[in-house]
């Protein structure tokens, strides 16, 4: 099983400030990662797949890179709508795995 | 618009049955492979279950494994999870997500609004 593991858990962000948000997977995971936002009582949101394309509708303020172990999600300038919960998930093999998740919260 | 509706959670004793549907709607059910998602109170996502477009590959999650089947009826655009031998290590929102393709083991652009199960006596 593919480990992914995210950080920090909890980021303390001022709106309009960049937040660097970091995956880590235990093997390679190629490209095949992608990004959800969940906010309090919501269903998660695809952000981002194949590590750097965005989702329909993602504002530009969200980008992300990477590549085998190591990926990290962007989110440029804060905006009140972007404090949540962010997980990376891998689907290069099974099962699929998600990360333990990173908290945006506001500074 | 593409919708997913779940429904079936409920408060159930350990070791009992549950039976979780998802009802698609705004797009052809059969041309996406689909999955169960789980979130315990206050945790993480974890991938429970995925069956192809088809419905003839299914994959589980090994803390389910032998316990839960997925199911799928394209004709009534309806996704199913049987629970069995419920655990209170099963409770969670359960979420039917939608996957990329046919073929499953991707990750997910639709995402229901989930349904509670909890597992207690």
């Amino acid at each position: 099983e593919t480990v992914m593991t995210q950080s920090p858990a909890t980021l303390s962000v001022s709106p309009g400030e960049r937040a660097t948000l970091s995956c880590r997977a235990s093997q390679s995971v190629d490209s095949n990662l992608a990004w959800y936002q969940q906010k309090p009582g919501q269903a998660p949101r695809l952000l981002i797949y194949g590590t750097s394309s965005r989702a329909t509708g993602i504002p530009a303020r969200f980008s992300a890179r990477g590549s085998g172990t190591e990926f990290t999600l962007t989110i440029s300038s804060l905006q009140s709508e972007d404090f949540a919960v962010y997980y990376c998930q891998q689907y290069r093999s099974w099962p699929l795995t998600f990360g333990g998740g990173t908290k945006v919260e506001i500074k | 618009e593409e919708q997913l509706l779940e429904s079936g959670g409920a408060l159930i004793q350990p070791g009992g049955s549950l039976r979780l549907s998802c009802a698609a709607s705004g797009f052809t059910l059969g041309n996406y492979a689909m999955s169960w998602v789980r979130q315990a109170p206050g945790k993480g996502l974890e991938w429970v279950s995925a069956i192809s477009g088809g419905g003839y590959t299914t994959y589980y999650a090994d803390s389910v494994q032998g316990r839960f089947t997925i199911s799928r009826d394209n004709s009534k655009s309806t996704l199913y999870l049987q629970m069995n031998s419920l655990r209170a290590e099963d409770t969670a929102i359960y979420y039917c997500a939608k996957d990329l393709a046919a073929t499953a083991g991707y990750y997910f652009d639709y995402w229901g609004q989930g349904t509670l199960v909890t597992v207690s006596s």
